[in-house]
């Protein structure tokens, strides 16, 4: 089992760039998040999803967008790239259940961009 | 209003000192699970524990240890005899089980200096 796999795990972008995050996991979970962590912040709730085909917005969602064609994966899109985006981002799964391991999120590795 | 507070923003230790982080979280549920997350310097999420609201003992393990406390709200998290290496950021979350299971809430982190 990989868990939570993300790519890139760096990239630098200039501005009005675009580009996607990907995120896959292969745990067969439902529910899969995107969060970002700005420098020496906590954590912010940019999209997440309930399984495949439905995603809602977070706390964060403008500059980004998702799609949810599989359970496996969850890719980030950011439009338009502007400094502002310049964070850690951080992708999540999850399943509901009563076993140990249920309801746990968890999380990739990170992807570090930066937006010059 | 903050789901979950970590009023603590930063602690500094001296190496075999006993230090508790504190968690304080405000929920409606009934059902809901507490979590604490370990983010070492090197950036990764690290799972610590998952507790439900149904199960108030108290856990240890090894030089960790949790108290969760439904009448105070509070779920704080003790590390005795403190080791540079628990040098972090540590996160309470809170997850509900009804409605809102898909949402996960985080604290804002408290970050942990273990000097020796």
């Amino acid at each position: 089992n990989a868990g939570v796999t993300q790519t890139p795990k760096f990239r630098i972008l200039k501005i009005g760039q675009s580009m996607t995050l990907q995120c896959t996991q292969d745990m067969n979970h439902n529910y899969m998040y995107w969060y970002r962590q700005d420098p020496g912040m906590g954590l912010k709730l940019i999209y997440y999803s309930v399984g495949a085909g439905i995603t809602d917005k977070g706390e964060v969602p403008n500059g980004y967008n998702v799609s949810r064609s599989t359970t496996e994966d969850f890719p980030l899109r950011l439009e338009l790239a502007a400094p502002s985006q310049t964070s850690v981002y951080f992708c999540a799964s999850r399943h509901r259940g009563s076993d140990s391991g249920a309801n746990v999120l968890t999380f990739g590795a990170g992807s570090r961009l930066t937006v010059l | 209003a903050q789901k979950v507070t970590q009023a603590q923003t930063e602690i500094s230790v001296v190496e075999k000192e006993d230090v508790t982080l504190d968690c304080v979280y405000e929920t409606r549920d009934t059902t809901y699970y507490l979590f604490w997350y370990k983010q070492p310097p090197s950036g990764e999420l690290v799972f610590l524990i998952r507790r439900n609201s149904f199960d108030e003992q108290n856990e240890i393990s090894g030089r960790y240890s949790w108290n969760f406390q439904k009448s105070t709200s509070s779920f704080n998290f003790t590390i005795t005899a403190s080791q540079v290496v628990d040098s972090a950021v540590y996160f309470c979350a809170l997850s509900e089980a009804g409605y809102n299971f898909n949402k996960f809430y985080f604290g804002s982190g408290t970050k942990l200096n273990v000097k020796p």
